[in-house]
Protein backbone atom coordinates (compact mmCIF):
# COMPACT_ATOMS: atom_id res chain seq x y z
CA UNK A 1 0.00 0.00 0.00
CA UNK A 2 0.64 3.72 -0.77
CA UNK A 3 2.17 5.29 2.61
CA UNK A 4 1.42 8.97 4.12
CA UNK A 5 2.29 11.53 1.15
CA UNK A 6 3.45 15.12 1.96
CA UNK A 7 3.76 17.72 0.05
CA UNK A 8 5.99 19.64 -0.56
CA UNK A 9 9.31 18.05 0.85
CA UNK A 10 10.85 21.44 1.51
CA UNK A 11 9.55 24.80 1.51
CA UNK A 12 11.40 28.09 1.76
CA UNK A 13 9.23 31.18 2.56
CA UNK A 14 10.16 34.74 3.64
CA UNK A 15 8.10 36.08 6.56
CA UNK A 16 4.71 37.10 6.57
CA UNK A 17 3.87 35.25 3.49
CA UNK A 18 1.48 32.15 3.38
CA UNK A 19 2.72 28.72 2.12
CA UNK A 20 0.36 25.82 2.46
CA UNK A 21 1.06 22.20 3.12
CA UNK A 22 -0.46 18.97 2.24
CA UNK A 23 -1.21 15.65 3.44
CA UNK A 24 -2.69 12.45 1.68
CA UNK A 25 -3.07 9.57 4.16
CA UNK A 26 -2.71 5.80 3.81
CA UNK A 27 -5.96 5.31 1.74
CA UNK A 28 -9.00 3.87 4.06
CA UNK A 29 -7.46 5.82 7.41
CA UNK A 30 -9.89 7.53 8.97
CA UNK A 31 -7.67 9.56 10.68
CA UNK A 32 -5.28 12.27 10.26
CA UNK A 33 -2.68 13.92 12.52
CA UNK A 34 -0.22 17.19 12.38
CA UNK A 35 2.86 16.87 14.18
CA UNK A 36 5.70 19.48 14.20
CA UNK A 37 9.64 19.61 15.34
CA UNK A 38 10.90 23.07 15.52
CA UNK A 39 14.54 22.91 15.77
CA UNK A 40 16.23 21.53 18.87
CA UNK A 41 12.34 21.08 20.49
CA UNK A 42 10.24 17.64 20.44
CA UNK A 43 7.59 16.75 17.89
CA UNK A 44 4.62 18.12 19.38
CA UNK A 45 1.14 17.51 18.53
CA UNK A 46 -0.84 19.74 16.71
CA UNK A 47 -3.97 18.25 15.81
CA UNK A 48 -6.17 15.30 14.43
CA UNK A 49 -9.25 15.14 12.29
CA UNK A 50 -11.46 11.87 12.12
CA UNK A 51 -12.58 11.87 8.92
CA UNK A 52 -13.65 15.72 8.15
CA UNK A 53 -13.99 16.34 11.66
CA UNK A 54 -11.56 18.41 13.74
CA UNK A 55 -11.58 16.10 17.03
CA UNK A 56 -8.70 17.95 18.61
CA UNK A 57 -6.75 20.63 17.92
CA UNK A 58 -4.95 21.78 21.50
CA UNK A 59 -1.77 21.72 20.21
CA UNK A 60 -2.46 24.29 17.33
CA UNK A 61 -0.08 27.53 18.15
CA UNK A 62 -2.34 30.32 17.25
CA UNK A 63 -4.89 31.59 14.71
CA UNK A 64 -2.32 31.88 11.57
CA UNK A 65 -2.41 27.95 11.41
CA UNK A 66 -5.48 26.93 9.69
CA UNK A 67 -5.66 23.43 9.13
CA UNK A 68 -8.63 21.26 6.75
CA UNK A 69 -9.82 18.07 5.60
CA UNK A 70 -12.58 18.81 3.47
CA UNK A 71 -13.87 15.25 2.13
CA UNK A 72 -12.30 12.96 4.58
CA UNK A 73 -9.37 12.46 2.54
CA UNK A 74 -6.46 14.80 2.08
CA UNK A 75 -5.58 17.41 4.27
CA UNK A 76 -3.99 20.75 4.19
CA UNK A 77 -2.02 23.45 6.23
CA UNK A 78 -1.94 26.85 5.80
CA UNK A 79 0.67 29.29 7.98
CA UNK A 80 -0.90 32.53 7.06
CA UNK A 81 1.31 34.92 7.85
CA UNK A 82 4.38 32.69 8.41
CA UNK A 83 6.55 34.00 11.41
CA UNK A 84 10.23 33.00 11.73
CA UNK A 85 9.21 30.98 14.61
CA UNK A 86 7.27 28.34 12.36
CA UNK A 87 9.99 27.12 10.81
CA UNK A 88 10.64 23.53 11.55
CA UNK A 89 9.33 19.98 10.00
CA UNK A 90 5.88 19.43 9.60
CA UNK A 91 4.67 15.51 10.29
CA UNK A 92 1.68 14.33 9.29
CA UNK A 93 0.36 10.80 10.38
CA UNK A 94 -2.24 9.03 9.79
CA UNK A 95 -3.72 5.42 11.16
CA UNK A 96 -7.20 3.27 11.36
CA UNK A 97 -10.28 3.70 13.17
CA UNK A 98 -9.50 1.01 15.19
CA UNK A 99 -8.27 2.08 18.35
CA UNK A 100 -4.58 1.11 19.23
CA UNK A 101 -3.73 1.07 15.76
CA UNK A 102 -0.05 2.15 15.10
CA UNK A 103 0.04 5.58 13.64
CA UNK A 104 1.87 5.94 10.18
CA UNK A 105 4.31 9.03 9.75
CA UNK A 106 4.73 10.65 6.41
CA UNK A 107 8.51 12.11 5.49
CA UNK A 108 7.56 15.53 6.68
CA UNK A 109 7.74 19.02 5.26
CA UNK A 110 10.52 20.93 5.87
CA UNK A 111 9.71 24.35 6.61
CA UNK A 112 12.22 27.33 6.55
CA UNK A 113 11.03 31.39 7.15
CA UNK A 114 13.55 34.00 6.54
CA UNK B 1 -0.24 15.03 32.72
CA UNK B 2 2.10 12.67 31.12
CA UNK B 3 5.63 13.22 29.84
CA UNK B 4 8.53 11.45 28.52
CA UNK B 5 12.09 11.71 29.11
CA UNK B 6 15.06 10.73 26.89
CA UNK B 7 17.81 10.39 29.28
CA UNK B 8 20.82 10.65 26.10
CA UNK B 9 20.36 12.84 23.44
CA UNK B 10 23.41 10.70 21.57
CA UNK B 11 24.56 7.47 22.10
CA UNK B 12 27.70 5.80 20.64
CA UNK B 13 28.13 2.40 19.79
CA UNK B 14 30.51 0.05 18.31
CA UNK B 15 29.25 -2.31 15.42
CA UNK B 16 28.01 -6.06 16.95
CA UNK B 17 28.02 -4.43 20.58
CA UNK B 18 24.70 -4.13 22.20
CA UNK B 19 22.38 -1.11 22.26
CA UNK B 20 20.75 0.65 25.09
CA UNK B 21 18.51 4.01 24.66
CA UNK B 22 16.90 4.84 27.51
CA UNK B 23 13.63 6.36 28.02
CA UNK B 24 11.37 7.17 31.64
CA UNK B 25 7.94 8.28 31.54
CA UNK B 26 5.40 9.97 34.03
CA UNK B 27 1.91 9.00 33.62
CA UNK B 28 -1.09 9.50 36.10
CA UNK B 29 -2.56 6.92 34.10
CA UNK B 30 -1.90 3.13 31.87
CA UNK B 31 0.02 4.79 29.60
CA UNK B 32 0.51 3.60 25.53
CA UNK B 33 4.16 3.36 24.97
CA UNK B 34 6.01 3.22 22.15
CA UNK B 35 9.63 3.48 20.25
CA UNK B 36 10.10 5.35 16.90
CA UNK B 37 12.93 5.61 14.98
CA UNK B 38 13.70 8.01 12.27
CA UNK B 39 16.30 7.84 9.69
CA UNK B 40 18.06 10.46 7.44
CA UNK B 41 14.91 12.37 5.39
CA UNK B 42 12.27 9.61 6.60
CA UNK B 43 9.42 9.79 8.15
CA UNK B 44 8.92 8.30 11.62
CA UNK B 45 8.56 4.30 11.54
CA UNK B 46 6.98 2.23 14.48
CA UNK B 47 9.80 0.09 15.82
CA UNK B 48 7.32 -1.72 18.65
CA UNK B 49 4.92 -0.45 21.48
CA UNK B 50 3.37 -1.67 24.88
CA UNK B 51 -0.25 -1.83 25.40
CA UNK B 52 -0.15 -3.85 28.89
CA UNK B 53 -0.41 -7.43 27.44
CA UNK B 54 3.40 -8.22 27.95
CA UNK B 55 6.36 -6.56 29.51
CA UNK B 56 9.01 -7.53 27.63
CA UNK B 57 7.85 -5.80 23.78
CA UNK B 58 9.61 -7.21 20.50
CA UNK B 59 10.01 -4.96 17.92
CA UNK B 60 11.25 -4.94 14.16
CA UNK B 61 15.04 -5.01 13.55
CA UNK B 62 15.89 -7.16 16.79
CA UNK B 63 14.97 -4.15 18.53
CA UNK B 64 12.66 -4.77 22.50
CA UNK B 65 12.11 -2.91 24.92
CA UNK B 66 10.86 -3.77 28.61
CA UNK B 67 8.65 -2.04 30.88
CA UNK B 68 9.21 -1.29 34.39
CA UNK B 69 5.96 0.11 35.76
CA UNK B 70 8.28 0.33 39.44
CA UNK B 71 11.06 2.15 37.71
CA UNK B 72 8.58 4.14 35.23
CA UNK B 73 11.18 3.14 32.66
CA UNK B 74 10.92 2.05 28.70
CA UNK B 75 14.03 1.36 27.87
CA UNK B 76 15.08 0.33 24.34
CA UNK B 77 17.83 -2.71 23.71
CA UNK B 78 19.01 -4.39 21.02
CA UNK B 79 21.74 -7.12 21.83
CA UNK B 80 24.13 -6.53 18.77
CA UNK B 81 23.90 -2.77 16.85
CA UNK B 82 24.41 -2.74 12.80
CA UNK B 83 25.31 0.38 10.79
CA UNK B 84 21.91 0.33 9.18
CA UNK B 85 20.82 0.95 13.47
CA UNK B 86 21.97 4.72 12.88
CA UNK B 87 19.17 6.77 12.94
CA UNK B 88 17.25 8.94 15.82
CA UNK B 89 15.28 6.74 18.34
CA UNK B 90 11.67 8.56 19.88
CA UNK B 91 10.00 7.04 22.76
CA UNK B 92 6.72 8.17 22.66
CA UNK B 93 3.79 8.11 25.40
CA UNK B 94 0.02 8.00 24.71
CA UNK B 95 -3.01 8.31 27.52
CA UNK B 96 -5.69 5.46 27.44
CA UNK B 97 -8.67 7.54 25.60
CA UNK B 98 -6.56 9.99 24.03
CA UNK B 99 -4.89 9.56 20.63
CA UNK B 100 -2.25 12.17 20.95
CA UNK B 101 0.93 10.91 21.41
CA UNK B 102 3.73 12.83 23.42
CA UNK B 103 7.14 12.63 22.24
CA UNK B 104 10.70 12.41 23.94
CA UNK B 105 13.13 14.55 22.55
CA UNK B 106 14.88 12.02 20.82
CA UNK B 107 18.34 10.21 21.02
CA UNK B 108 20.35 10.07 17.89
CA UNK B 109 22.29 6.87 18.02
CA UNK B 110 25.69 6.47 16.16
CA UNK B 111 27.35 3.32 14.85
CA UNK B 112 30.89 3.15 14.54
CA UNK B 113 32.49 0.42 12.36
Amino acid sequence: EAGVTQFPSHSVIEKGQTVTLRCDPISGHDNLYWYRRVMGKEIKFLLHFVKESKQDESGMPNNRFLAERTGGTYSTLKVQPAELEDSGVYFCASSHRDRGSPLHFGNGTRLTVT
Amino acid sequence: AQSVTQLDSHVSVSEGTPVLLRCNYSSSYSPSLFWYVQHPNKGLQLLLKYTSAATLVKGINGFEAEFKKSETSFHLTKPSAHMSDAAEYFCVVSLTGRRALTFGSGTRLQVQP
